[in-house]
């Protein structure tokens, strides 16, 4: 079945830390991958995707993630965080163009000063 | 529109009520989502619409849910003889193809609903 895992339910984490919150999807031939932030009371927001090309993605905020088709692996890095990160965010996968998005449980991290 | 919308953003029913749910997708796309998210957990998807067709429904819980976009723009969720399990938010999203074949999904915010 087509699943995906977030492995950690909370992350804490102080200000100006690194942080890495991570996920794995069930292997497929091919996968779109997708992070996205949810602040409290509101809807999705993307913050990075992987579609194609190189296995390194930048997005907005800062955040950046490595598509590792080996290990079926597309974890989410910041090398440092503030406390406006202090959200849940999700991981997503996509087995096909224009299809549904299967969402992980999500992980919440929390930022302290 | 700028975004997507949905209204309304929270709903109180009582058991066996029958609700209404509503979402204004981003002008032009083509493609729209709706999905559940049950409090602490991630989204899960119901149903996707092409334009006016509904191209797959295999994520609707039960019969008492059903969904329609009679135009290609609006779509209802509808909710029928709610019951406490139904308790959650509801995500509408949409998406086009365009730029690049990327088929990003914009969400909307959301209506949560409360089944009393």
């Amino acid at each position: 079945a087509q699943s995906v895992t977030q492995l950690d339910s909370q992350v804490p984490v102080f200000e100006e830390a690194p942080v890495e919150l991570r996920c794995n999807y069930s292997s497929s031939v091919s996968v779109y991958l997708f992070w996205y932030v949810q602040y409290p009371n509101q809807g999705l927001q993307l913050l990075l995707k992987y579609l194609s090309g190189s296995t390194l993605v930048k997005g907005i905020n800062g955040f950046e993630a490595e598509f590792n088709k080996s290990q079926t692996s597309f974890h989410l890095r910041k090398p440092s965080v503030h406390i406006s990160d202090t959200a849940e965010y999700f991981c997503a996968v996509r087995y096909n163009q224009g299809g549904k998005l299967i969402f992980g449980q999500g992980t919440e991290l929390s930022v302290k000063p | 529109g700028a975004g997507v919308s949905q209204s309304p953003r929270y709903k109180v029913a009582k058991r066996g009520q029958d609700v209404a749910l509503r979402c204004d997708p981003i002008s032009g796309h083509v493609s729209l989502f709706w999905y559940q998210q049950a409090l602490g957990q991630g989204p899960e998807f119901l149903t996707y619409f092409q334009n006016e067709a509904q191209l797959d429904k295999s994520g609707l819980p039960s019969d008492r849910f059903f969904a329609e976009r009679p135009e290609g723009s609006v779509s209802t969720l509808k909710i029928q003889r709610t019951q406490q399990e139904d308790s959650a938010v509801y995500l509408c999203a949409s998406s086009s193809p365009y730029p690049g074949g990327s088929y990003e999904q914009y969400f909307g915010p959301g209506t949560r609903l409360t089944v009393t």
